[in-house]
């Protein structure tokens, strides 16, 4: 079965310091992938997504995610985080064969200090 | 254009008890997703309806079912609550089934927190 690890569960930063969370994914075949982002009290909101073309993406407040397809990896950055990233991010994977289903991993909790 | 709305947004229940969670889809939308996320198992997929069929299941017993109706509303219901069954209920809307793509993104709603004591 197809799996999503992302590789730290939580993250400590200070205000400018750059950030990059790993993501990587277990499936042999084309996929969708997503990065989400969970602040305290919201609901999940699309940071950014590949579908295909240029493996960079760049999403919004600044994020942006390499595709690696050799290494089954989608890394989210940011140049220099703010307290306000302080939120929860999940990698999210949709196979093409799997309709809308989206497998997550397990979500990195990010804290940015002032 | 209003979001992906679920009702209730908190839930209390007894063990051995139902429930039935509601979602509406964002306007236009007729593809609807539902997910289960736990402190320990993350977030995890449970079902998708389009055009009131179930189109995908996750892994999930019997205890966990849902429908969609015409209007593309869906709920899904739990029956015979489990203490583990505690967790934030996620509906996701998209226009229609069959893969993502830019034409046909999935948005999420702010969810229903069941609690079983």
């Amino acid at each position: 079965a197809q799996s999503v690890s992302q590789h730290n569960h939580h993250v400590i930063l200070s205000e400018a310091a750059s950030l990059e969370l790993g993501c990587n994914y277990s499936y042999g075949g084309t996929v969708n992938l997503f990065w989400y982002v969970q602040y305290p009290g919201q609901h999940l909101q699309l940071l950014l997504k590949y579908f295909s073309g240029d493996p960079l993406v760049k999403g919004i407040k600044g994020f942006e995610a390499e595709f690696i397809k050799s290494k089954f990896s989608f890394n989210l950055r940011k140049p220099s985080v703010q307290w306000s990233d302080t939120a929860e991010y999940f990698c999210a994977v949709n196979p093409y064969n799997a309709g809308n289903m989206l497998t997550f991993g397990g979500g990195t909790r990010l804290m940015v200090k002032p | 254009k209003a979001g992906v709305t679920q009702t209730p947004r908190y839930l209390i229940k007894t063990r051995g008890q139902q429930v039935t969670l509601s979602c509406s889809p964002i306007s236009g939308h007729r593809s609807v997703s539902w997910y289960q996320q736990t402190p320990g198992q993350g977030l995890q997929f449970l079902f998708e309806y389009f055009s009131e069929t179930q189109r995908n299941k996750g892994n999930f017993p019997g205890r966990f079912s849902g429908r969609q109706f015409s209007n593309s509303r869906s709920e899904m219901n739990v029956s015979t609550l489990e203490l583990g069954d505690s967790a934030l209920y996620l509906c996701a809307s998209s226009l229609f089934a069959g893969a993502l793509s830019p034409y046909n993104e999935q948005f999420f709603g702010p969810g229903t927190r069941l609690t079983v004591l």
